[in-house]
């Protein structure tokens, strides 16, 4: 099986700054590392995702590092918005794997 | 238009009855999954389907039982209900199952309440 570890569990970032959130795994066969937000009372949304042939991916004020020999992977949002205030969740698979295994979550709050 | 339906949204059961929850997914996919969220364990993986037959079931009790109609369409079925249950279940479907086809997408879900 997976175990991912997701920290910090709860992150305040004043807007316009980076918040950053980081997860680590156990599973060395794990190779696809996705991030959803899931604000309240809604469905996790997937944001970004990351595969293990690459090490970096950007989209949208999103950047998602990942350093397979730390098996460590990276969510960094830049400019933070009042919008981006939610709870994101890691998760990693691996390759004969079925389901998603995620991290605890983080709860992100962007201040004024 | 909703790509995951899932029914009902909400759902309030008496302990040692039983529910089905329902799942629909329009997005053409062939895998199927369940997962359960509670303050407890936040987004555990419950079961994956493909071409309407169970590839793997990660829940130990034999009172989740899921049903696929149709290749688009997964139901749960839980039986003997104990308010450990209580949770918010969602429904996610991929392309296919495995890595390489992981892109999940989540439905709406289903917030069960077992008093």
């Amino acid at each position: 099986g997976e175990q991912v570890e997701q920290l910090p569990s709860i992150l305040r970032v004043q807007e316009g700054s980076s918040a950053s959130i980081n997860c680590t795994y156990e599973n060395s066969a794990s190779n696809y590392f996705p991030w959803y937000k899931q604000e309240p009372g809604e469905n996790p949304k997937l944001i970004i995702d990351i595969r293990s042939n690459m090490e970096r991916k950007q989209t949208q004020g999103l950047i998602v590092l990942l350093d397979k020999k730390a098996k460590r992977f990276s969510l960094h949002i830049t400019d933070t918005q009042p919008g981006d205030s939610a709870m994101y969740f890691c998760a990693a698979m691996d390759f004969y794997a079925q389901g998603l295994t995620f991290g605890l979550g983080t709860r992100v709050s962007v201040f004024p | 238009d909703p790509k995951i339906i899932q029914k009902p949204k909400y759902l309030v059961a008496v302990t040692g009855s039983e529910k089905i929850l329902i799942c629909e997914q329009y997005l053409g996919h062939n895998a199927m999954y369940w997962y359960r969220q509670s303050a407890k364990k936040p987004l555990e993986f419950m079961f994956s389907y493909s071409y309407q037959k169970l590839m793997d079931n990660q829940t130990a009790s034999s009172r989740f039982q899921p049903q696929s109609s149709k290749k688009n369409h997964l139901d749960l079925q839980i039986t003997a209900l104990k308010p450990d249950d209580s949770a918010t279940y969602f429904c996610a479907s991929s392309p296919w199952t495995g890595s390489n086809y992981a892109e999940q997408f989540f439905g709406p879900g289903t917030r069960l309440t077992v008093l």
